[in-house]
């Protein structure tokens, strides 16, 4: 079962924009990972932050985390056509000495009209 | 490129028979997952290996199986093939890391279709 809700499922903006997309999760987890998914396509990780962390930076992405709220958020400033793909977020929990399985959300797909 | 591969990239077969899906992981990652991704369960784990033994079992139905062999590289075998199996499998790998997180890199997936 999911573990992730995305939200919104669905997100169309005009080349320039930003976008920002929201994930929650319902139990405690060691990371948060974004990735992005190009139709149909394999999956590309985008930016990992750990649970004692509460912002990142890659790029035009912007990942914020808030584990009391069991929330994360992905902005991607001035957004590019290319940047028109599937999004989501996966958390896990540590097994052992090595990372557990990942758990997807739904995904929201972005579409960034030129 | 991820560095993991997959192959075949497309597999078109009948009910009630039986796949070999391939997995190589990136160099030097001992850990290899296994996803299903279809359209009404999204994405979904199915068993992680780690140096050739079974770690984690997700959502593994009994006709499916999977094996990590010596050089790493990991099958997944789907038998009693059933239409609802059609999906896309993934296979990821990663580093694994005492006490930590690490991040996993996924394959470009092999597409299933039974017919």
């Amino acid at each position: 079962s999911q573990q992730g809700e995305e939200d919104p499922q669905a997100l169309s903006i005009q080349e320039g924009e930003n976008a920002t997309m929201n994930c929650s999760y319902k139990t405690s987890i060691n990371n948060l990972q974004w990735y992005r998914q190009n139709s149909g396509r394999g999956l590309v990780h985008l930016i990992l932050i750990r649970s004692n962390e509460r912002e990142k930076h890659s790029g035009r992405l912007r990942v914020t985390l808030d584990t009391s709220k069991k929330s994360s958020s992905l902005l991607i400033t001035a957004s590019r056509a290319a940047d028109t793909a599937s999004y989501f977020c996966a958390t896990s929990r540590l097994y052992g000495g090595s990372q557990g399985n990942l758990i997807f959300g739904k995904g929201t797909k972005l579409s960034v009209k030129p | 490129d991820s560095g993991v591969t997959q192959t075949p990239k497309h597999l078109i077969t009948a009910t009630g028979q039986r796949v070999t899906l391939r997995c190589s992981p990136r160099s030097g990652d001992l850990s290899v997952y296994w996803y299903q991704q279809s359209l009404d369960q999204g994405l979904q784990f199915l068993i992680q290996y780690y140096n050739g033994e079974e770690r984690a079992k997700g959502n593994i139905l009994e006709r499916f199986s999977a094996q990590q062999f010596p050089d790493l590289h990991s099958e997944l075998n789907l038998s009693s093939l059933e239409l609802g199996d059609s999906a896309l499998y993934f296979c990821a790998s990663s580093v694994a890391l005492a006490g930590g997180a690490a991040t996993q890199y996924f394959g470009p997936g092999t597409r299933l279709t039974v017919l």
